[in-house]
């Protein structure tokens, strides 16, 4: 089944810094990647998503780039605030198989 | 538009005893999923109902089940609970295909003493 790997599991970046979480799949079926964002007693809210015919999309501040070839997809947040400080999760999925998600990346923005 | 609303939002629990979590998805959506969140396994995928019938399941024990009604609300049920059981439940709800956004709620937390 897939298996989705995420990097760093911690992330510090200074108010305004940019921030890049990493993620690889391995199931070359997967045509669904999205990103979601937790705060403390929350679920996850998804922020932005990408399917596997598209390289890239941006929403503002936050984007999202895809490689089908090499198997990993990437969020990066520009201009850093505080409130950008939470736990974010990436995901893949198949087809109509459940989502296999990244085990999160703390990121703490330092004003 | 109301999002997905969970119910109830916080469970005391001792082992043996059984809990049902109810979601409510938001209105229109078709699909709800069941994931379970700790700390050491992070978001772990427990089933998917679709249609009043369960299209997906993932590997958690038979004590582990659920349901969907014919306005796609879902309940989910825990029998004979284990101190490993204590976690946050989490429901999302999509249109009709896992392929579609998800939309999470903000989760029941079970703890089981």
């Amino acid at each position: 089944g897939e298996n989705v790997e995420q990097h760093p599991s911690t992330l510090s970046v200074q108010e305004g810094d940019s921030a890049v979480i990493k993620c690889t799949y391995s199931d070359s079926a997967s045509n669904y990647f999205p990103w979601y964002k937790q705060e403390l007693g929350k679920g996850p809210q998804l922020i932005i998503d990408i399917r596997s015919n598209v390289g890239e999309k941006k929403d503002q501040r936050i984007a999202v780039t895809l490689n089908k070839t090499a198997k990993h997809f990437s969020l990066h947040i520009t201009e850093t605030q505080p409130e950008d400080s939470a736990v974010y999760f990436c995901a893949a999925v198949s087809g109509n198989t459940p989502l296999v998600f990244g085990k999160g990346t703390r990121l703490s923005v330092i004003a | 538009k109301a999002g997905v609303t969970q119910t109830p939002r916080y469970l005391i629990k001792t082992r043996g005893q059984q809990v049902t979590l109810s979601c409510s998805p938001i209105s229109g959506h078709r699909s709800v999923s069941w994931y379970q969140q700790t700390p050491g396994q992070g978001l772990q995928f427990l089933f998917e109902y679709f249609s009043e019938t369960q299209r997906n399941k993932g590997n958690f024990p038979g004590r582990f089940s659920g349901r969907q009604f014919s306005n796609s609300r879902s309940e989910m049920n825990v029998s004979t609970l284990e101190l490993g059981d204590s976690a946050l439940y989490l429901c999302a709800s999509s249109l009709g295909q896992l392929v579609d956004e998800q939309f999470f709620g903000p989760g029941t937390r079970l703890t089981v003493l």
